[in-house]
């Protein structure tokens, strides 16, 4: 069965960092563009981040975030620095429905997510 | 990257039809057939249910479809039931080489 398991989520002070992971399993990990897409409490989807061949960024989190995977641990991660309260989201990975790593989705398959609270 | 946009609500009684719109520009729905639509539940993760304008995943029920005139996709529900109340958000490629959202619509089923 094809499973993504989000964490490294908390409580940050503004201005701090925080790395998330995403572990995938039951699927060839390292053939797909994976994503992360965040919610704010109460507010709709928005798209942050993916990595196939190239790396793609939401123009709010340039400069900021880093996304990266490390295909021997079937893992994605979301370096995040210099954070906001708007930043305050769960944060879903997404796996891209095509087995190809140009492009970004559709996304077929969704973690729980993993809730990041940026606050002093 | 502003959101695509979608009614902020909708509703219809069990067995009736409805249709969510999704409107962007010439630089993302009008431009690529890379519509997609999700459904959420309350605390729960998205789920694919179009991708590509009118593609269905495996699994998804044939009472939704996909549509798209121009810059507008449609996402049409038919024979509504309670399950699927929820929200629904629409999604396309853009020329920016990105992905985006629109802003959501609640589907009550009442």
């Amino acid at each position: 069965e094809v499973h993504l398991l989000e964490s490294g989520g908390g409580l940050v002070q503004p201005g701090g960092s925080l790395r998330l992971s995403c572990a995938a399993s039951g699927f060839t990990f390292s053939s797909y563009t994976m994503s992360w897409v965040r919610q704010a409490p109460g507010k709709g989807l928005e798209w942050v981040s993916s990595i196939g061949s190239s790396t793609y960024y939401a123009d709010s989190v340039k400069g900021r975030f880093t996304i990266s995977r490390d295909n021997s641990k079937n893992t994605l991660y979301l370096q995040m620095n210099s954070l906001r309260a708007e930043d305050t989201a769960v944060y879903y990975c997404a796996k891209r429905l095509w087995e190809v790593l140009n492009g970004i989705g559709p996304f077929d398959i969704w973690g729980q997510g993993t809730m990041v609270t940026v606050s002093s | 990257q502003s959101a695509l946009t979608q009614p902020a609500s909708v509703s219809g009684s069990p067995g009736q039809s409805i249709t969510i719109s999704c409107t962007g520009t010439s630089s993302d729905v009008g431009g690529y057939n890379y519509v997609s639509w999700y459904q959420q539940h309350p605390g729960k993760a998205p789920k694919l249910m179009i991708y590509d304008v009118r593609n269905r995943p495996s699994g998804v029920s044939n009472r939704f479809s996909g549509s798209k005139s121009g810059s507008t996709a449609s996402l049409t529900i038919s024979g509504l039931q309670a399950e699927d109340e929820g929200d629904y958000y629409c999604y396309s490629y853009t020329s920016s080489n990105t992905v985006v959202f629109g802003g959501g619509t609640k589907l009550t089923v009442l």
